[in-house]
């Protein structure tokens, strides 16, 4: 069985800090992928980023970084220069394939309060 | 439109009665799930349709779940003799599956806020 931990409930910070929002995986299979959601007030779903398990390289998008780590099995998700709109419950997602079927296994989300 | 459609947004009723949730997924989206999200969870999966095959329905919390999709296209979630404790957001959620390869993100729809009176 597949498990997502997400340790931190809550993180509230001061605009333009950076925060890290951390993701600790358990899987027995070789090949999966991890997924880093977000969902504003709003309540809708939004898809941030994919990792394989074989690719470990870091990666970066604008204000966005993830650290994928296999000997730790965490996948973490850094905020620089936060800001007031990145304020939102963050979930970290693992999936491995069956016969096609990728069902995801959420954790229980990391409510993130950016005060201005 | 090009993103998943669930209606309704809010549903409304008493307790015994029955449910239909409806999921249009993305165009060409072979692959089709449904979660269920409760207030502070994270979404929790239900089943999984591949075209119109349901090939897994292991989430499903009882026999008063039951899910279809005849065409491989819309899908309908219908909850019988609806419980206080069925109170919570359903979510769906498409891939393009198939040939396209694994890994590629689940978009979700906005979801359907069940509330039982």
């Amino acid at each position: 069985a597949q498990k997502v931990t997400q340790a931190q409930t809550e993180i509230s910070v001061v605009e333009k800090e950076d925060v890290t929002l951390d993701c600790v995986y358990e899987t027995r299979d070789t090949t999966y992928y991890l997924f880093w959601y977000k969902q504003p007030p709003s309540g809708e779903l939004v898809f941030l980023i994919r990792r394989n398990s074989f690719d470990e390289q870091n990666e970066i998008s604008g204000r966005y970084s993830w650290n994928f780590q296999k000997s730790t099995s965490s996948f973490n998700f850094t905020i620089t220069a936060s800001q007031v709109v990145d304020s939102a419950v963050y979930f970290c997602a693992l999936s491995v394939a069956f016969f096609g079927n990728e069902k995801l296994t959420f954790g229980t989300g990391t409510r993130l309060t950016i005060i201005p | 439109g090009a993103g998943v459609s669930q209606s309704p947004r809010y549903k409304v009723t008493k307790r015994g009665q029955d449910v239909a949730l409806r999921c249009d997924p993305i165009s060409g989206h072979v692959s089709l799930y449904w979660y269920r999200q409760a207030l502070g969870q994270g979404p929790e999966f239900l089943t999984y349709f591949n075209y119109e095959a349901q090939q897994d329905k292991s989430g499903l919390p009882n026999d008063r779940f039951s899910a279809e999709r005849p065409e491989g296209s819309i899908s309908t979630l219908t909850i019988q003799r609806t419980e206080q404790r069925d109170s919570a957001m359903y979510r769906c959620a498409s891939s393009p599956g198939g040939a396209k390869g694994f890994g590629q993100p689940q978009h979700f729809g906005d979801g359907t806020r069940l509330s039982i009176l």
